[in-house]
């Protein structure tokens, strides 16, 4: 199994910008977590799918954030207009269940917003 | 609620010593409980986890930890040290029927030669 896929691995852009980052899970998986990793605040769950459908977005830092699951191999994190404050790694993750089931993240994408 | 407490940002060891990280938990129902291991630009993977039965818990690369009801501990420990370990470490609580993982800050772990 090719694991979870992300991508692109690495995304500078200019403040403004919109910048679209992509996810795919593994196969047979039906949850799938966004998260955010900065120095400042650790690990931080963003938005959170199941069955496609997104369950929980209250941690989706504001309006400029939206993301998407059109079916069950691909999931995009958009940010527009970008900040600097937005520079941070971006993680996709995907459970078969929940509760004790491990979560494979994929490799993240750095993102800097200048 | 749910919370995870990793005491030390940062732990320092000689190759060859033992490693111990800790990681205490608050949780009102009975928890599972992660380690996960993030190298360098990768992701996050997981070392070990408790869900119910044995308390001490065997994961890869010869780590393992043990849980502690009485003292809400799930601390994570090594016999001995290689310089491959180095890495931050992250302890996790989740809990039946819940999709929430809540992430300890983690604990960068440095080997020393």
């Amino acid at each position: 199994d090719a694991g979870v896929i992300q991508s692109p691995r690495h995304e500078v852009t200019e403040m403004g910008q919109e910048v679209t980052l992509r996810c795919k899970p593994i196969s047979g998986h039906n949850s799938l977590f966004w998260y955010r990793q900065t120095m400042m605040r650790g690990l931080e769950l963003l938005i959170y799918f199941n069955n496609n459908v997104p369950i929980d977005d209250s941690g989706m830092p504001e309006d400029r954030f939206s993301a998407k699951m059109p079916n069950a191999s691909f999931s995009t994190l958009k940010i527009q207009p970008s900040e600097p404050r937005d520079s941070a790694v971006y993680f996709c993750a995907s459970t078969l269940g929940i509760g004790a089931d491990t979560q494979y993240f994929g490799p993240g994408t750095r993102l800097t917003v200048l | 609620a749910q919370s995870v407490t990793q005491l030390g940002s940062h732990v320092s060891v000689s190759e060859g010593a033992l490693v111990l990280l800790r990681c205490n938990y608050s949780s009102s129902v009975p928890p599972y409980l992660f380690w996960y291991v993030q190298y360098p630009n990768q992701g996050l993977q997981l070392l070990l986890k408790y869900t119910t039965g044995a308390t001490l818990v065997k994961g890869i690369n010869g780590f393992e930890a043990e849980f502690k009801k009485s003292e809400t501990s799930f601390h994570l420990t090594k016999p001995s040290a290689h310089m491959s370990d180095a890495a931050e470490y992250f302890c996790a609580v989740s809990s039946p029927g819940t999709y929430k993982y809540i992430f300890g800050t983690g604990t960068r772990l440095k080997v020393l030669a």
